[in-house]
């Protein structure tokens, strides 16, 4: 079962506009993963946050982490074309972190 | 380092086939997971290698599914006999493990039976 959901399950806005995805999940987590894909490639990761951090800032995108809410939201300012593509949180437990669990995804798409 | 490599990357078979899927990891990464990719369920866990010894393999979904890791540089997944229910894209990934980390994913198979 997927640990994390992600809303919306799609989104499309202009480019130079903001995308804000939002990652809910279940159990206790140590670290908090974004991951994105392009069509036809396998995942790269963006950025990770740990559980004791509750925001954390890489060029243009913004994540923040409530814990109390299990949750999490990724920011990408200024959107550009290329950042088209499925947006994946993963999560990593309490009791290890070599095992991440994936959410359903977020397909992001930016109209020129 | 090239990073995660996967063969072959696209595979068409007849149902009741054998597949066999190839996955390389990053030098140096101990850590080796198997995950499948559909429109339905999302990305799914199938199997993850820790020193090349099986950890977790709770996602692998039956008996046809089986995985290796006969060293630190190579596992297969292999699916005897195949189905067209197993058609899907299959991602091999790595990791260092010992801190939080980051997993590498390969590009994946892009499996179709038919």
């Amino acid at each position: 079962s997927q640990q994390g959901e992600e809303d919306p399950q799609a989104l499309s806005i202009q480019e130079g506009e903001n995308a804000t995805m939002n990652c809910s999940y279940k159990t206790s987590i140590n670290n908090l993963q974004w991951y994105r894909q392009n069509s036809g490639r396998g995942l790269v990761h963006l950025i990770l946050i740990r559980s004791n951090e509750r925001e954390k800032h890489s060029g243009r995108l913004r994540v923040t982490l409530d814990t109390s809410k299990k949750s999490s939201s990724l920011l990408i300012t200024a959107s550009r074309a290329a950042d088209t593509a499925s947006y994946f949180c993963a999560t990593g437990s309490n009791f290890g972190n070599e095992k991440l669990t994936f959410g359903t995804g977020t397909r992001l798409t930016i109209i020129p | 380092d090239a990073g995660v490599i996967q063969s072959p990357r696209h595979e068409v078979t007849e149902m009741g086939q054998e597949v066999t899927l190839r996955c390389k990891p990053i030098s140096g990464h101990n850590s080796l997971f198997w995950y499948r990719q559909t429109m339905m369920r999302g990305l799914e866990l199938l199997i993850y290698f820790n020193n090349n010894v099986p950890i977790d393999d709770s996602g692998m979904p039956e008996d046809r599914f089986s995985a290796k890791m006969p060293n630190a540089s190579f596992s297969t997944l292999k699916i005897q006999p195949s189905e067209p229910r197993d058609s899907a894209v299959y991602f091999c990934a790595s990791i260092q493990t010992g801190f939080v980390n980051t997993i590498y994913f390969g590009e994946g198979s892009w499996l179709t039976v038919v």
